[in-house]
């Protein structure tokens, strides 16, 4: 069962560039890397998904090193609006194939909070 | 696309009495996911459904909770009796799992229960 680690909270301010790490030290071989975003009162979002090396999208870019045993979430020049807590999933792409719920469950997450 | 719709949006009820959530998948979709959200636990996955059919409900919390899939349009979450210990927030999730493209979940805003 792969395990992540994420910092409980993270402060930053409009403008910046955020960085949230995830540990996930016991990533398996067919193991995908998947962020969450959720708002107070909503249902989590999917922000980008990754198996290695470096994926961007219009929201958030996603690096993962060689190893794969950690990853980053980046969020480029944040907004009040990025405000939100953050979750770091990993589990098989294909969830039938053998690994279960290990993709579907959240841990704590990040709370993120942006300042003027 | 409407997105996954549940209802009711919020209810209060009172201790011992039978809840029913609702919750209708995004078109198309085979999978779908009912989570229950609580400041102490997080996000727990509870029961998910792959072509109606259930996979895993080993987080389904006790026989007091069930859940049904009729058909790939419906689903429905029931609670009891229901116990103050079971106020929360039931998100349902739904998502196209495909061997090629894996599983992003869509999720629906939530029905906040309050049993009293």
């Amino acid at each position: 069962l792969a395990k992540t680690t994420q910092p409980i909270s993270m402060d930053s301010y409009e403008g910046q560039e955020v960085n949230i790490t995830c540990s996930h030290n016991n990533i398996a071989t067919n193991d995908y890397i998947t962020w969450y975003q959720q708002f107070p009162s909503q249902g989590p979002r999917f922000i980008i998904q990754g198996y290695k090396t470096k994926v961007t999208n219009e929201v958030a870019s996603l690096f993962i090193p060689a190893d794969r045993k950690s990853s980053t979430l980046s969020l480029p020049r944040v907004s009040l609006s990025d405000t939100a807590v953050y979750y770091c999933l990993v589990g098989p792409l294909y969830m039938y194939s053998g690994g279960g719920a290990d993709g579907l469950t959240f841990g704590k997450g990040t709370h993120l909070i942006i300042q003027p | 696309d409407a997105g996954v719709i549940q209802s009711p949006r919020h209810e209060v009820t009172e201790m011992g009495q039978e809840v029913t959530l609702r919750c209708k998948p995004i078109s198309g979709h085979n999978s779908l996911f009912w989570y229950r959200q609580t400041m102490m636990r997080g996000l727990e996955l509870l029961i998910y459904f792959n072509n109606n059919v259930p996979i895993d409900d080993s987080g389904m919390p006790e026989d007091r909770f069930s859940a049904k899939m009729p058909n790939a349009s419906f689903s429905t979450l029931k609670i009891q009796p229901s116990e103050p210990r079971d106020s929360a927030v039931y998100f349902c999730a739904s998502s196209l799992v495909e061997e090629s493209s894996g599983n992003t979940i869509y999720f629906g805003e939530g029905s906040w229960l309050t049993v009293v």
